[in-house]
Formats: C-alpha cells, structure tokens, sequence
C-alpha cells in the first residue's frame, strides 16, 4: 500500500511568488493535514481538509490557502512568498476523520525562498 | 509558556545505551501521547501511541505518560546507530489538533 505523497520534493521561489504544493493521502483516507516544520520550532498546523471541505485552519495568514479534490489528493498555496516561509511543509492522513492521533506523514516538501 | 516543552539536544550516545527522552506539557486535557521519528529529509513516523496514563512497550521501546507530572518519556533500549534520528513527541485532546514538541535530535554513536 502507497504511503502519502508530496510533490515536488524541494522547491526554490523568490519572495513575492507562489509556490504550490501538492499531496497524495493513503488510500481510503480522507483527512488531509499541512504543517510547517521550521528550523527549531516543531511542527505547527496549517490546515486540515476533510471531504473536500476546509475545517479548519492554524495561526497563518491567509496567502497560505488550498484546497482539496474528489479524490482526496491536496493542494497547498502559498501567496506572496516571504523568506520566513522557507520550512520543511508536510502532508499527513489519517483514517479517523478528525481525529489524527495516528497520523501518517508524507516525506515533505522542503520550500526554500531566496 | 509552550504548550509541550521538549529539549531540543542533541543528545549523543554510545551505542547500547538506554536513551531516554522527555517532554512536559501545560494542558491537562491531553489525553492522546504520541512520539514519532523523524529521519534527516523524512517525514516523522509514528513510533508509540498511548492513551491516558501509564505505560506501553514495543520492542526496545517504552513510552511512560505521568499525568499527575504532565511528564511523558520515550525511552529506547540497547540503542542502535539506526536510532540516530529526531524524535518529537505529540499529544492531542482528540479530533483533529495535535501539538508537537520541537523535536529531540538523537545521536547513537558505534
């Protein structure tokens, strides 16, 4: 069975582009988290995506946005780039809609803004 | 104050030693604990997962959750080079929002 995947696997913007990522969860799962993983401070929640829907959304501005398909894949945009959005972005699912106390990562996008 | 306080290391050992990492936590509503291992350029996996208190063992792992202390521990057995890696530990009131520590980074050395 596939884990979660992301693409691409790095990627380098200047500041004031966009950058989207994208993300593949295991099969049958239908909840879909982002995190940011920056240097020191552990990963923050960015967005959890559930049957197509927003449910929610961590302390970020909102040039950090997404949406998801009917297939359950994920796609993560990042508006008007800024240097500090240079991080390690990871995908997680979850077979427990809600609830991702067993959450399985994808690999990570690492976005590097210059 | 950090909702999970985790020690951010390194911490280096050598191999065959009992490793033992820490977190504590403010929020006395957690009641899910999870530890997961993080490879250089990997996503994190999910190493442990406990609920409440008390304590769980998998192999050289055991994970102990105090919650009287807000004090969980990931402790690994007769380490191995192949353990060298970040280990974050998570904790979650249940549904959808999981905290993460920043992370213990782990060296085994041979």
């Amino acid at each position: 069975e596939a884990g979660v995947t992301q693409s691409p696997t790095h990627l380098i913007k200047t500041r004031g582009q966009q950058a989207t990522l994208r993300c593949s969860p295991i099969s049958g799962h239908t909840s879909v988290y982002w995190y940011q993983q920056a240097l020191g401070l552990g990963l923050q929640f960015l967005l959890w995506y559930d049957e197509g829907e927003e449910r929610n959304r961590g302390n970020f501005p909102p040039r950090f946005s997404g949406r998801q398909f009917p297939n359950y894949s994920s796609e993560l945009n990042v508006n008007a780039l800024e240097l500090e959005d240079s991080a390690l972005y990871l995908c997680a699912s979850s077979a427990y809609r809600g609830e991702n106390t067993e959450a399985f990562f994808g690999q990570g996008t690492r976005l590097t803004v210059v | 104050q950090k909702e999970v306080e985790q020690d951010p290391g390194p911490l280096s050992v050598p191999e065959g030693a009992i490793v033992s990492l820490n977190c504590t936590y403010s929020n006395s509503a957690f009641q899910y604990f999870m530890w997961y291992r993080q490879y250089s350029r990997k996503g994190p996996e999910l190493l442990m997962y406990t609920y409440s208190s008390g304590n769980k063992e998998d192999g050289r792992f055991t994970a102990q959750v105090d919650k009287s202390s807000k004090y969980i521990s990931l402790f690994i057995r007769d380490s191995q080079p192949s353990d060298s890696a970040t280990y974050l530990c998570a904790m979650s009131t249940g549904g959808f929002k999981t905290i993460f520590g920043a992370g213990t980074r782990l060296f085994v050395k041979a």
